[in-house]
């Protein structure tokens, strides 16, 4: 059974990173088989991914047009997480912040992808 | 950027069928998950690739695709199954609907 087990401030300043962490235990962040994702849910934005690490036989990351020029996703090997860095926050990034596990599926003529496991959602507020 | 349209808001009296859309520009092309959230829990996937069903979700939803129409429909309904559900799909990128209240009245 895969757990996904976040951590991180619940509270951020204006301009400066949210940082959060997901830790997984069932499974590594290093497989061959699964995307590990950041996503987040506001009012005003509904449910929006922001993007995703994998590995194939090297490192890759793909963002979300709405956050690539603020968003880093860095798996650690070491402690067997990935982390979610966004940098230069406004109130606009208030949001639930959930990770979850990303299955691909070859098809024609559209691939799919869905998360089949998630964390426990971590609430955080950009406010001075 | 492709969109998916849900219902704001649907009611379902307890037994009956609950039939939740979903529509996008030749969603039938496309595989379509559905997911199930309650208040304050985390979103549980409740159909995957249009009509599979994860382990140790009930046999009464199911789901279909055609057209530019994707249905999760929930069978014999309960109080329990009471939730928000959102769909989601892939186009060059991940995209969610709106996502539809559920009531069960």
């Amino acid at each position: 059974q895969v757990q996904l087990q976040q951590s991180g401030p619940g509270l951020v300043k204006p301009s400066q990173i949210l940082s959060l962490n997901c830790a997984i235990s069932g499974d590594s962040v290093s497989t061959n088989s699964a995307p590990w994702n950041w996503l987040r849910q506001s009012p005003s934005r509904g449910l929006e991914w922001l993007g995703r690490t994998y590995y194939r036989s090297k490192w890759y990351n793909d963002y979300a047009v709405s956050v690539k020029s603020r968003i880093t996703i860095n798996p650690d090997t070491s402690k067997n997480q990935f982390s979610l860095h966004l940098n230069s926050v406004t109130p606009e990034d208030t949001a639930v912040y959930y990770c979850a596990r990303g299955v691909e599926v070859a098809g024609a003529p559209s691939p799919g992808y869905y998360f089949d496991y998630w964390g426990q959602g971590t609430l955080v507020t950009v406010s001075s | 950027s492709y969109e998916l349209t849900q219902p704001p808001s649907m009611s379902v009296s307890p037994g009956q069928t609950a039939s939740v859309t979903c529509s996008g520009d030749k969603l039938g092309y496309k595989y379509v998950s559905w997911y199930q959230q309650k208040p304050g829990q985390s979103p549980v996937l409740v159909i995957y690739q249009d009509f599979k069903r994860p382990s140790g979700i009930p046999e009464r939803f199911s789901g279909s695709n055609s057209g530019n129409t994707a249905t999760l429909t929930i069978s014999g309904t309960q109080a329990m199954d009471e939730a928000d559900y959102y769909c989601q799909a892939w186009d060059s990128s991940v995209v969610f609907g709106g996502g539809t209240k559920l009531t069960v009245l």
